[in-house]
């Protein structure tokens, strides 16, 4: 089955800099690839995502990048501000058929004022 | 996109009891899933709640401890059966739009159980 492994475990920038998580994944008929940001006592909250025809995908700050050779994605944040100070989740599904997404383990961003 | 309620978002219980989570999207939605979520931790897939059929588990979860039950396109609910304070975690339901225009699936806030 599928496996997402995600890094860092934890990050910590200075507001302003920029932000990178990675992750890799094992199935390559994967094709959908969403990024979830998790605040405390909240809900995962969806921020960005994209789909195995795309390389690159931009939402104002944030952007995602997939490499299918490599089996590799990573989110990007830019102009880092305290409010993203939160546990971003990444995560890989066939996006059809069972439609079962499985997340890494999460990365701990923290922005410093 | 979908809004996602649950109920109820925290509670305390004690051993041996059973709590039922109701979650609530605000849109008719082809497929609802139950995640368990530890502290600090990633989101553990309990089970895919099927509208007019069985729940589907994952490895390690069992109906008669989590049963769930999917009446119709809006609405699940989860009980935590006879409850041991191994299962304090969030709760969490999820909902996918498949069939909707876009792949995606969303999150309500959670609900977060302590069991003493």
């Amino acid at each position: 089955g599928e496996n997402v492994e995600q890094h860092p475990s934890t990050l910590s920038v200075q507001e302003g800099d920029s932000a990178v998580i990675k992750c890799t994944y094992s199935d390559s008929a994967s094709n959908y690839f969403p990024w979830y940001k998790q605040e405390l006592g909240k809900g995962p909250q969806l921020i960005i995502d994209i789909r195995s025809n795309v390389g690159e995908k931009k939402d104002q700050r944030i952007a995602v990048t997939l490499n299918k050779t490599a089996k590799h994605f990573s989110l990007h944040i830019t102009e880092t501000q305290p409010e993203d100070s939160a546990v971003y989740f990444c995560a890989a599904s066939l996006g059809t058929g069972g439609f079962k997404t499985i997340f890494g383990a999460g990365t701990r961003l923290f922005v410093k004022a | 996109s979908a809004v996602i309620s649950q109920k109820p978002s925290r509670d305390i219980c004690q051993r041996g009891t059973s709590l039922t989570i109701q979650c609530q999207v605000d849109s008719q939605v082809t497929m609802m899933f139950w995640y368990r979520q530890q502290p600090g931790q990633s989101l553990t897939l309990i089970a895919t709640a099927n509208q007019g059929s069985e729940a589907t588990y994952e490895s390690g979860f069992v109906i008669d401890k989590f049963p769930i039950s999917r009446p119709n396109l809006t609405f699940s609910t989860l009980t935590v059966s006879n409850m041991s304070p191994e299962d304090s975690s969030i709760y969490l339901c999820s909902a996918d739009t498949r069939g909707q225009g876009a792949e995606t699936q969303y999150f309500g806030p959670g609900t977060r159980l302590l069991v003493l």
